[in-house]
């Protein structure tokens, strides 16, 4: 029972990198998101997708990109990786339709960049 | 816009004591209301929601929640908390007005410290 799969779990980068954090889920669900978690903040929508082909931003979009070419697969890409991207990243998935409203979410990326 | 207050950075209660960690909200219309538990090095777990219907919210774990729609409140509530419910807290909030609209706010979280 996979549920939200992130990997990897720690990354530590250098100012300038690019990466790619990957995210799968296994349950069909039509509604995928990425967040970020900083202390004090809570967690901020960055992208979001709400169907294969289909993306679209959060509140705090800049500096990532995503695509959703499969219901299973929602990969987050830094493009350029500054220190101010220092945080744990989560992807979340939830059920298509306005009664399905649980999020479920992965274990999380620590993401470090020096 | 839609937004989310926990007023508290921490609540600290003795085992077997009452716990309550407050939320209030601010949405257009109707909200969608949540709880959701994070443990150390976790993500985040459901633990209850309100759509509509009864105020008063029973979820996991023993967890309940109130919704007062006059103080826009959603406050959790344990009548008995454990050491294993320390752990950080989050309130989540969207307008129910869009079916397609599935963006969550969350608030800053709340962490729980049950002390033996």
């Amino acid at each position: 029972n996979a549920g939200v799969t992130q990997t990897p779990k720690f990354q530590v980068l250098k100012t300038g990198q690019s990466m790619t954090l990957q995210c799968a889920q296994d349950m069909n669900h039509e509604y995928m998101s990425w967040y970020r978690q900083d202390p004090g903040m809570g967690l901020r929508l960055i992208h979001y997708s709400v169907g294969a082909g289909i993306t679209d931003q959060g509140e705090v979009p800049n500096g990532y990109n995503v695509s959703r070419s499969t219901t299973e697969d929602f990969p987050l890409r830094l493009l350029s990786a500054a220190p101010s991207q220092t945080s744990v990243y989560f992807c979340a998935s939830k059920a298509g339709g306005p009664f399905t409203n649980i999020q479920y979410f992965g274990a999380g990326t620590r993401l470090s960049v020096l | 816009a839609q937004s989310v207050a926990q007023p508290e950075d921490q609540v600290n209660v003795a085992e077997g004591n009452p716990l309550t960690v407050k939320c209030t909200y601010s949405v257009s219309g109707n909200p969608y209301l949540f709880w959701y538990v994070q443990y150390p090095n976790r993500g985040l777990q459901f633990l209850l929601k309100y759509i509509t219907g009864d105020n008063l919210v029973k979820g996991s774990y023993g967890f309940e929640a109130e919704f007062n729609k006059s103080q826009t409140s959603f406050h959790l509530k344990k009548p008995s908390a454990l050491v294993s419910d320390s752990a950080l807290y989050f309130c989540a909030v969207r307008a129910q007005r869009r079916s397609n609209d599935y963006k969550l706010s969350f608030g800053a979280g709340t962490t729980v410290t049950v002390r033996a």
